[in-house]
């Protein structure tokens, strides 16, 4: 069974550093890009970038280039995405997902905090 | 960026009637070559992430129930559910991937009981 499961829900002050993941079992992981999609409070899906897990080939979405790294471990078969100085702002859902044009798995999302 | 405009935005059905979901792309997602429709809907449920229903705009996923389809072509879509469940309750989203991997979602469509 495909499965991306990802890291716990976190609570951050503003300026603190973060790096959540997502790991995928049940398929060869160096073989399906993996993105990673925002969601705000009562919002929409916004598409932040991708990753090719085999070789780290990374496209980000202008909005969220160099506000944000995307990462993958082959070894342990692990997307990551972390920031550096979070805001307010990065408070959100932020979800994994298989898949280069479609996505057709998903992880449970990581919620992502930030407050003073 | 390819901007997927959504109609409506809420939309309350009664449970065995027809609902329609519009999507408009502000460019065609149609590839010449091969003839598909770069356009996928996912269907989110309060509290989980997003699910694939359908994609190329009309083939629905592995274990979707036949009561989903998806249509059209070019710049305008449809998703329709034949005959509206309790369980079909959700927000839709539909979803460009012709600018691949620069995908675009709709804003979303809720769907609800009458």
């Amino acid at each position: 069974e495909v499965q991306l499961v990802q890291s716990g829900a976190e609570v951050k002050k503003p300026g603190e550093s973060l790096k959540i993941s997502c790991k995928g079992s049940g398929y060869n992981f160096t073989s399906y890009w993996i993105g990673w999609v925002r969601q705000m409070p009562g919002k929409g899906l916004e598409w932040m970038g991708i990753i090719y897990p085999d070789d780290s080939d990374t496209t980000y979405s202008p909005s969220f280039q160099g506000q944000v790294t995307i990462s993958a471990d082959k070894s342990i078969s692990t997307a990551y995405l972390q920031w550096s100085s979070l805001k307010a702002s990065d408070t959100a859902m932020y979800y994994c997902a298989r898949g280069w044009g479609q996505f057709d798995y998903w992880g449970q999302g990581t919620l992502v905090t930030v407050s003073s | 960026d390819i901007v997927m405009t959504q109609s409506p935005d809420s939309l309350a059905v009664s449970l065995g009637d027809r609902a329609t979901i519009i999507c408009k792309s502000s460019q065609s997602v149609l590839y010449s070559s091969n003839n598909k429709n770069y356009l996928a809907w996912y269907q989110q449920k309060p509290g989980q992430p997003p699910k694939l229903l359908i994609y190329w705009a009309s083939t629905r996923e592995s274990g979707v129930p036949d009561r989903f389809s998806g249509s059209g072509s070019g710049t305008d879509f449809t998703l329709t559910i034949s005959s509206l469940q309790a369980e079909d309750v959700a927000v839709y989203y539909c979803q460009q991937y012709y600018n691949t991997p620069r995908v675009t979602f709709g804003q979303g469509t809720r769907l609800e009981i009458k």
